[in-house]
C-alpha cells in the first residue's frame, strides 16, 4: 500500500481564518479523496480529487468552503475556508488501491476557536 | 440515499471470545466491502476486504458476505485487548471493484476485557 503523509498533523485556528492541509503520497495515484471525521462520528466524504480535473464535491460540501488542488499525481491540498467552530474535525486524505480499497493518511486534527 | 448501518455498540467481549460485528447496506449494486479498524486518535486501517458471497478468512479475522440479504459481518476469533477499537464497515457504492467512493457506517466500538 502507498505511504501517505499529511501536514499539519494538528492545528488550532481562530474563526474566520483559513487552513490549507497537504497530502503527499509516495507513488503516483489517479484518485484521491478527502474526508471529514467530526468528533465521535464516522467518516464523511468531502470530495474526490483527480489530477487534471476539478474536484467533485459531495452533497453538503462546496468549493468556496473547501477548495481543493491536485497539481500532480502525488500531491493534493484541501483548504478549509472562513472557519467556524463547527469545522473542528479530523480531515483525512485517502488513495485508492488496486481493487477499490482505500488507504488513509494519518489525518489532520483541526480545532477552531 | 445509500446507507450503511452498523450497531454502534459498544460491544464488550471477554478476552479469548469471538467478537461478531455486523453491517447492512442499502444499495443492491454494491460490489466491494471493507472493514477498517480505528484506534482512538488514529486514522482508519484496512483489515479485511470481501467481494464475493461467503466467507473470507485472514488470521483471526473472518469476513462474511451475503449479497441477497445485503449483509456483511466481521468475526474476530480469540479476541485480545489490543483488538479494542472502533470497527468501520465501508461499502463501495459506485459499483465495480477497481473504482469508487466508499460509504462508511457509523462504526462499532469494541472493547475486549481481560
Amino acid at each position: 500500500s502507498a505511504v501517505i503523509s499529511q501536514k499539519p498533523s494538528r492545528d488550532i485556528c481562530q474563526r474566520g481564518t483559513s487552513l490549507t492541509i497537504q497530502c503527499q503520497v509516495d507513488s503516483q495515484v489517479t484518485m484521491m479523496f478527502w474526508y471529514r471525521q467530526q468528533p465521535g462520528q464516522s467518516l464523511t466524504l468531502i470530495a474526490t480529487a483527480n489530477q487534471g480535473s476539478e474536484a467533485t464535491y459531495e452533497s453538503g460540501f462546496v468549493i468556496d468552503k473547501f477548495p481543493i488542488s491536485r497539481p500532480n499525481l502525488t500531491f493534493s491540498t484541501l483548504t478549509v475556508s472562513n472557519m467556524s467552530p463547527e469545522d473542528s474535525s479530523i480531515y483525512l486524505c485517502s488513495v485508492v488501491g488496486g481493487v477499490g480499497e482505500q488507504y488513509f493518511g494519518p489525518g489532520t486534527r483541526l480545532t477552531v476557536t | 440515499q445509500k446507507e450503511v448501518e452498523q450497531n454502534s455498540g459498544p460491544l464488550s467481549v471477554p478476552e479469548g471470545a469471538i467478537a461478531s460485528l455486523n453491517c447492512t447496506y442499502s444499495d443492491r449494486v454494491s460490489q466491494s466491502f471493507f472493514w477498517y479498524r480505528q484506534y482512538s486518535g488514529k486514522s482508519p486501517e484496512l483489515i479485511m476486504s470481501i467481494y464475493s458471497n461467503g466467507d473470507k478468512e485472514d488470521g483471526r479475522f473472518t469476513a462474511q458476505l451475503n449479497k441477497a440479504s445485503q449483509y456483511v459481518s466481521l468475526l474476530i476469533r480469540d479476541s485480545q485487548p489490543s483488538d479494542s477499537a472502533t470497527y468501520l464497515c465501508a461499502v463501495n457504492t459506485a459499483g465495480g471493484t477497481s473504482y469508487g467512493k466508499l460509504t462508511f457506517g457509523q462504526g462499532t466500538i469494541l472493547t475486549v476485557h481481560p
